[in-house]
């Protein structure tokens, strides 16, 4: 069975310093990765996807991924955080051969930025 | 496009009553999900219908729950004899289905709240 684990509930830097949300996922063959954002009072949307095309996957806000086999990761990484980049983010996992489009999620890590 | 939309917003019931949410996706996509998120947690697939077939149900969903997408558009989700761990965000999100490239690209609505007293 597919699953993931995103390491730590709460991260909090200072606006302008990295960010760095890990994830890992298990899963008996290479699946698609995706990272949710959600917003407070909002509906979760994608911040950005890995379909074996490159490992290192550029989404919206300036975040980007990077799929790594050996470490079966997809930890999501932004130079530089802005005040608005607070919000929860969810890493989530869908297997290829199924083609349902359902997405089984982590539990999710808070992001806040401090001034 | 308006997006996803979900109603009501909000819902507060007594233990034992049957509630109702429903669901507007995205009027292209054929492809509508239930999940459930409770504190703490992610989301948690529920449901999914491919147009107006339901195609597959989670374990999560109990014989209390029920879902319709009756004509292929907007879906309902009726929970019968609500209990308090019934409590929790309800989530619906649509898709394009069937293309590889828009594979887990789904969009949600904000939610449906339910609190059981």
């Amino acid at each position: 069975a597919q699953s993931v684990t995103q390491l730590g509930s709460h991260v909090s830097v200072s606006e302008g310093a990295l960010v760095l949300l890990r994830c890992n996922y298990s899963s008996s063959v290479p699946p698609y990765l995706f990272w949710y954002v959600q917003y407070p009072n909002q509906g979760l949307q994608l911040l950005l996807k890995y379909t074996s095309a490159a490992t290192l996957v550029k989404g919206i806000n300036g975040f980007e991924a990077e799929f790594k086999k050996s470490e079966t990761s997809f930890h999501l990484t932004k130079p530089s955080a802005h005040m608005s980049d607070a919000a929860e983010y969810f890493c989530a996992v869908s297997r290829k051969s199924s083609n349902t489009g359902k997405l089984i999620f982590g539990q999710g890590t808070t992001l806040q930025v401090k001034p | 496009d308006t997006g996803v939309s979900q109603d009501p917003r909000h819902k507060i019931t007594k233990r034992g009553q049957n509630v109702t949410f429903r669901c507007d996706p995205i009027s292209e996509h054929n492809r509508l999900y239930w999940y459930r998120q409770t504190l703490g947690q992610g989301p948690e697939f529920l449901t999914y219908f491919q147009n107006e077939a339901q195609l597959e149900k989670s374990r999560l969903l109990s014989d209390r729950f029920s879902a319709e997408r009756p004509k292929g558009s907007f879906s309902t989700l009726e929970i019968q004899r609500t209990e308090q761990g019934d409590s929790a965000m309800y989530l619906c999100a649509s898709s394009f289905g069937g293309l590889a490239e828009y594979a887990g690209e789904l969009f949600f609505g904000e939610g449906s709240r339910l609190t059981v007293l």
